[in-house]
């Protein structure tokens, strides 16, 4: 089975602070993303990466930015945490190709920042 | 660009109903299709898809028929339980857009006993 963890369930940050969030898969996917996702609005595209040290924006990366020093693990660092990225981030991985609408999702880390 | 609406919940069912969510999509090429499941406390899970047009998806009892000329993705189950309880997101994956995905809102389907 393919797994794709992330390193906490709930985390509570104060403003201004800088937030990681880190994800593992063990798939060997070659594809890795990050989402937020908010009730009413679904889940939107932050950042990915298609290779290693490789990063692409998605739809919403204003305050985010991204890290990928080995292919299994891709990180979310929010630089400068604020009250409006306080959010349920999902982290999820895939092939390349045509297979990248097929990705495999970690349990996602509810983020509250105070 | 590409977009997907799915029906606005929430939706309450009693145990056995029929369940429908519509999906509607707009795309520039020829996309493969999804629905994703989340369960309470979960992250998303794939439960079925089709990748071109007149294919049916299924999976758990869940069904949905890619149709190109009224580009819908509707999913139907005919009897549902209450672990059928989750949230539901229509999604699509398009070359145009280099295969990443675009989901709908999300469906709220609550079915009690």
């Amino acid at each position: 089975d393919v797994k794709v963890t992330q390193s906490s369930r709930y985390l509570v940050k104060r403003t201004g602070e800088k937030v990681f969030l880190e994800c593992v898969q063990d798939m060997d996917h070659e594809n890795m993303f990050w989402y937020r996702q908010d009730p009413g609005l679904g889940l939107r595209l932050i950042y990915f990466s298609y290779d290693v040290k490789m990063k692409e924006k998605g739809d919403i990366p204003e305050g985010y930015s991204v890290s990928r020093e080995k292919k299994e693990r891709f990180s979310l660092i929010l630089e400068s945490a604020s009250t409006n990225q306080t959010s349920m981030y999902l982290c999820a991985s895939s092939f390349l190709g045509r297979e990248r609408g097929e990705q495999f999702f970690g349990p996602g880390t509810r983020l509250t920042v105070l | 660009g590409d977009s997907v609406t799915q029906m606005e919940g929430p939706v309450t069912l009693s145990e056995e109903a029929f369940l429908t969510i519509n999906c509607t999509y707009t795309a520039t090429g020829y996309p493969s299709l999804f629905w994703y499941v989340q369960y309470p406390g979960e992250g998303l899970q794939l439960l079925l898809k089709a990748t071109k047009a007149d294919d049916k998806g299924s999976n758990k009892g869940f069904e949905a028929t890619y149709r190109k000329e009224t580009t819908s993705f509707h999913l139907e189950k005919g009897s549902v339980q209450v672990s059928d309880s989750a949230v539901y997101f229509c999604a699509l994956s398009d070359l145009a857009n280099d295969y990443k995905l675009s989901f709908g809102a999300g469906t709220t389907v609550t079915v009690r006993a």
